[in-house]
């Protein structure tokens, strides 16, 4: 089955400790994003991504870091730089003729 | 910037219709699109109006005028399972990026 799958489904991370969320597409998609999402503040774009080898910064990039070495992949680095890191990560992939863009099942991280 | 406002929440009876406006404020996109989302899950892509006018699938319905900036998502014969937060979303043409609004939390009394 094709799809998007993020993992892990909830993380818990020590105060100062950069954590990594993988999201991975078997969707053969161009266009990948992530996005936090926080009780009442919808869907906000962290970093997003084309092309291989190429990614730009959303709206709330700060404290965060990406990399898309493999078309397959998109992983997103929380680092001890964002001050707020608790909050539910959504990764989105896209064919890039399309608009409709399809998600993962989300990462649920908690800093404690 | 660009920007999306829609409705915090609305509430309606089962069987009923409701509608969910978003107006919206961007540079230039490709058009407007609807995403459903229960708690805990992930959203899921509801309609994408490229053009003005309605478009119908099925008990949703979705209509767009670019000359208003503003949309909306019509849902009729409600079922409980349609209980769930609502977001409009844009593609931009300038740099393709995907904008969601805030979302439209929708209960549904029995």
């Amino acid at each position: 089955d094709g799809g998007i799958t993020q993992s892990p489904k909830y993380l818990f991370r020590k105060e100062g400790q950069n954590v990594t969320l993988s999201c991975e597409q078997n969707l053969n998609h161009d266009a990948m994003y992530w996005y936090r999402q926080d009780p009442g503040q919808g869907l906000r774009l962290i970093y997003y991504s084309q092309i291989v080898n190429d990614f730009q910064k959303g709206d709330i990039a700060e404290g965060y870091s990406v990399s898309r070495e493999k078309k397959e992949s998109f992983p997103l680095t929380v680092t001890s730089a964002q001050k707020n890191p608790t909050a539910f990560y959504l990764c989105a992939s896209r064919r890039q003729t399309d608009t409709e863009a399809f998600f993962g099942q989300g990462t649920r991280l908690t800093v404690v | 910037g660009q920007s999306l406002e829609q409705p915090s929440e609305v509430t309606a009876v089962e069987g009923a219709i409701v509608q969910i406006n978003c107006t919206y404020q961007t540079s230039g996109f490709y058009g407007l699109s609807w995403y459903q989302q229960h708690d805990g899950g992930a959203p899921t892509f509801l309609s994408y109006n490229a053009l003005d006018g309605l478009e119908e699938t099925g008990r949703f319905s979705s209509f767009l005028s670019r000359s208003d900036s503003y949309g909306y998502l019509l849902l009729q014969e409600l079922q409980m399972k349609d209980s769930a937060s609502y977001f409009c979303a844009v593609r931009e043409r300038r740099d393709d990026k995907i904008i969601f609004g805030k979302g439209t939390r929708l209960h549904i009394l029995p």
